[in-house]
């Protein structure tokens, strides 16, 4: 059955430094999410992305974060600048339609 | 705003069943979901519902949704040790599908 599946599955960074999250969506997805979870709260949207654009966007997803579809496989969230309190387990999400998403297994970011 | 809102513990005996609560905000919700989550792995699809739709089965698995009360449930008949984990709820935030999450209902199934 086919997955989503994410790269790395643990980034280990200092403060400061620029990250970059992969993603592999379902091949015939067309719709694609970004989520995070902080340890020990809610799981948390950031940001929507369809036909290569942003559809949504929390307010969490400010100025440092970006996403794209470089190759169109790929999905990538990249923090320009890390700071300590984005650590967190980062889930993407992908669907045919907005009404299913699948997540992948999600990557813990560790900011030192 | 939208919230979820879930008890954070459930334990039960293997055989019986599990009943998982949940209470949301958003009355404009199309979709609620379930999830679940084994220790370090990502968030599985377990069923969801249309909002026109008050019961929904699955095998093991009965969602009832009472709209007027902005209530979920998620009963698991038969419990088996292999369903101890995380289980989430969720509602749709947005006109794109962003999902709004429950905290999280941590059930753990006794031999």
């Amino acid at each position: 059955e086919p997955e989503v599946t994410q790269t790395p599955s643990h980034q280990v960074t200092q403060m400061g430094q620029e990250v970059i999250l992969r993603c592999v969506p379902i091949s015939n997805h067309l719709y694609f999410y970004w989520y995070r979870q902080i340890l020990g709260q809610k799981v948390e949207f950031l940001v929507s992305f369809y036909n290569n654009e942003i559809s949504e966007k929390s307010e969490i997803f400010d100025d440092q974060f970006s996403v794209e579809r470089p190759d169109g496989s790929n999905f990538t969230l990249k923090i320009r600048s890390t700071k300590l309190e984005d650590s967190a387990m980062y889930f993407c999400a992908t669907g045919t339609d907005y009404n299913e998403q699948f997540f992948g297994p999600g990557t813990r970011l560790t900011v030192l | 705003g939208e919230d979820v809102e879930q008890s954070l513990f459930l334990s039960v005996r293997e055989g019986d069943s599990s009943v998982i609560n949940c209470t949301y905000t958003d009355s404009s919700s199309t979709y609620l979901y379930w999830y679940k989550q084994e220790p370090g792995a990502g968030l599985q699809l377990l069923t969801y519902i249309f909002s026109n739709m008050d019961m929904k089965q699955d095998q093991r698995l009965t969602v009832l949704l009472n709209k007027k009360d902005k209530h979920l449930s998620l009963r698991i008949a038969d419990t088996q040790t292999g369903d101890s984990a995380i289980y989430f709820c969720a509602e749709h935030g947005g006109s794109q599908g962003n999902l709004i999450f429950g905290k999280g209902t941590k059930l753990s199934v006794k031999p």
